[in-house]
């Protein structure tokens, strides 16, 4: 089965500093990852998602991930935090089974803040 | 907004009644997923359709059932409620079926059982 983990549950930076929120994840085929956001009382917004085209994912808003299959790892970037980078970030892999169905397995999340 | 929209916002009712949740996914989008957050749990993947079939289950309880309509519309129905059931439930859609597929969520419905 498939899974993810999420190190660090709260990361703190100061406003224009770099962003980073690691993600490790578990496959026994090659994997399709995704990073979503959460705001505070919003759903999930799509950020970028790797599916084997490049191993390097430029998303939305700024960030950008990288896949390196040597670490079983999808980190996610921003080189300058703004303040509205606030949120709750979940790494995500989607498992695939026989039958054309799939799911979204996610990590813990990680709560992301942004001080002046 | 992702065009995926969930009503009720909000839900507050009483442990043993029985709820239900709507889901209108994006113009187009055959899959419908289910999913729960909660604090202990995080987010667990309930149960998806795709275009009025069940195609997956998750984590959902036996007290938990759904169904994806002709017009692809989605309810999810919460019965014999706990309070171990308040949560946020999602609805996400995708185009198809593949794993590739990003799925766009809805703002969710935040239940509470007293």
């Amino acid at each position: 089965a498939q899974s993810v983990t999420q190190l660090g549950s709260h990361v703190s930076v100061s406003e224009g500093a770099l962003v980073l929120l690691r993600c490790n994840y578990s496959s026994s085929v090659p994997p399709y990852l995704f990073w979503y956001v959460q705001y505070p009382n919003q759903g999930l917004q799509l950020l970028l998602k790797y599916t084997s085209a490049a191993t390097l994912v430029k998303g939305i808003n700024g960030f950008e991930a990288e896949f390196k299959k040597s670490e079983t790892s999808f980190h996610l970037t921003k080189p300058s935090a703004h303040m509205s980078d606030a949120a709750e970030y979940f790494c995500a892999v989607s498992e695939s089974v026989a039958g054309g169905y799939n799911k979204l397995i996610f990590g813990a999340g990680t709560r992301l803040a942004v001080h002046p | 907004d992702s065009g995926v929209t969930q009503t009720p916002k909000h839900l507050i009712t009483a442990t043993g009644q029985r709820v239900t949740l709507r889901c209108s996914p994006r113009s187009g989008d055959l899959s419908v997923y289910w999913y729960q957050q909660s604090l202990d749990q995080g987010l667990q993947f309930l149960i998806q359709y795709y275009n009025g079939e069940e195609r997956a289950k998750g984590n959902i309880l036996e007290r938990f059932s759904a169904q994806q309509f002709p017009d692809l519309h989605s309810e999810l129905n919460l019965s014999s409620l706990e309070l171990g059931d308040s949560a946020l439930y999602f609805c996400a859609s995708s185009p198809y079926s593949s794993s590739y597929n990003e799925q766009f969520f809805g703002p969710g419905t935040r239940l509470t059982v007293l």
